[in-house]
């Protein structure tokens, strides 16, 4: 059974950079598609963006300025950068595996996420 | 975007009901339509995929319908376990969105 495992800092200085990773165990980071996703206090689900096994990437436009997902798979854990955070990117920042791939992005295995609070 | 709306936001009631879920989109997405299950602390859960496929290992009283713009997940027999909070989710075209939950709670 695949697990993930989200990693990081749980507070953040407005203007800084939010940095996140996720560590997949249990089975490879490669063929698939892996995804970030947040759920602000008291709010519904965003997705953030995902990158592909082969590197490729397709971000929210809403946050696509100020956000990079990048692959190691010499590591087998993959990474969220979001640059100039502000108090709107507090958040628990959940890591997804894409079934699916680019065609049909459906989520079958997530970390228990991680919260994320930007304040001075 | 799509625009995902579900209802009710919220949804009160006791073991062994029949509960209903509906999930709306903004536009046609065909049977591209998922459901998840969040429970506090815990990773959250697919249910169903493709408006009707249930996933593997989840029991078989959830089950999902609809095409095109209306949606619905439905639990034949609420039981304990089942006290969360679900959204749908279009795959029909990026940005992927979700709707903003449905919190079924103990009546």
């Amino acid at each position: 059974q695949v697990q993930l495992q989200e990693s990081g800092p749980g507070l953040v200085k407005p203007s800084e950079t939010l940095s996140l990773t996720c560590t997949v165990s249990g089975g490879s980071i490669s063929n698939y598609y892996w995804s970030w996703i947040r759920q602000p206090p008291g709010k519904g689900l965003e997705w953030i963006g995902y990158v592909s096994y082969g590197g490729s990437s397709n971000y929210n436009p809403s946050l696509k300025s100020r956000v990079t997902i990048s692959l190691d798979t010499s590591k087998n854990h993959f990474s969220l950068r979001l640059n100039s955070v502000t108090a709107a990117d507090t958040a628990v920042y959940y890591c997804a595996r894409d079934l699916g791939g680019a065609y049909n992005p459906v989520f079958d295995q997530w970390g228990q996420g991680t919260l994320v609070t930007v304040s001075s | 975007d799509i625009q995902m709306t579900q209802s009710p936001s919220s949804l009160a009631a006791s073991v062994g009901d029949r509960v209903t879920i509906t999930c709306r989109a903004s536009q046609s997405i065909s049977t591209y339509l998922n459901w998840y299950q969040l429970k506090p602390g815990k990773a959250p859960n697919l249910l169903i995929y493709a408006t009707s496929s249930l996933q593997n290992e989840v029991p078989s009283r959830f089950s999902g319908s609809g095409s095109g713009t209306d949606f619905t997940l439905t639990i034949s027999s609420l039981q304990p376990e089942d006290y969360a909070t679900y959204y749908c989710q279009q795959s029909y075209r990026t940005p992927l969105t979700f709707g903003q939950g449905t919190k079924l709670e103990i009546k």
